[in-house]
């Protein structure tokens, strides 16, 4: 067990359709970031939160935004949802100590689109 | 653009043997790498990191080594057990952005007893 949580696990919705993905990163960990992997793909980075601040942009789509709030917890908000965004989203935390820190990740949220 | 690259999908290895893993990456400014390990249903776990002002780096059974000149990393585990069975990724960040990895898409590692 990692630490870090993400709720839902699975979430199965349609196209066009908006959904928010929670985080919750290890205690004392000041740093979020969110990952997708798509089938077969390797994790692509997306976005990266430190202490409420936007830190780094990976590729993430326009119709996609996050935010960490004052508990550190983070939300990932997907809109216009398409048949392509169907993946794996992870989420990671670390200590955010200034250098190279090791990410701890979540089991990860499935989103499947139809 | 994929600057980290994994090309073997699969590696099936005998219990007791060594496993290597292969990695390439095409960022010469890349001077932090890792290795994570992915089992179904559960985040990847970190396994084993090097800096470039290393070339090696060992942790129990697995050990890491880095050609910078080739843009090359693998990952040694000797001997492999049957538990080492998993998904492996590497992954890769800058000094620019040093939070900012890139990952490979992953190498799935069989163990056979």
């Amino acid at each position: 067990d990692s630490g870090v949580t993400q709720t839902p696990k699975h979430l199965i919705t349609a196209t066009g359709q908006r959904v928010t993905l929670r985080c919750s990163p290890r205690s004392g960990d000041l740093s979020v970031y969110w990952y997708q992997q798509s089938l077969d793909q390797g994790l692509q980075f997306l976005i990266h939160y430190y202490n409420g601040e936007e830190r780094a942009k990976g590729n993430i789509l326009e119709r996609f935004s996050a935010q960490q709030f004052p508990d550190l917890h983070s939300e990932l908000n997907l809109s216009s949802l398409e048949l392509g965004d169907s993946a794996l989203y992870f989420c990671a935390s670390s200590a955010g100590t200034g250098g190279p820190d090791t990410q701890y990740f979540g089991p990860g949220t499935r989103l499947t689109v139809l | 653009d994929q600057q980290v690259k994994q090309n073997s999908p699969s590696l099936s290895v005998q219990e007791g043997r060594i496993s290597i893993l292969n990695c390439d990456y095409t960022n010469s400014m890349f001077d932090y790498f890792l290795w994570y390990k992915k089992y179904p249903a559960e985040g990847p776990t970190f396994l084993i990191s090097i800096s470039s002002i290393k070339d090696k780096n060992e942790d129990g059974r697995f050990t890491v080594f880095l050609n910078k000149s080739a843009k090359h990393l693998s990952l040694h585990i000797v001997p492999s057990q049957p538990g080492d069975s998993a998904v492996y990724f590497c992954a890769a960040s800058g000094a620019a952005d040093f939070n900012k990895f890139y990952f490979g898409s992953g190498t799935k590692l069989n163990v056979k007893p």
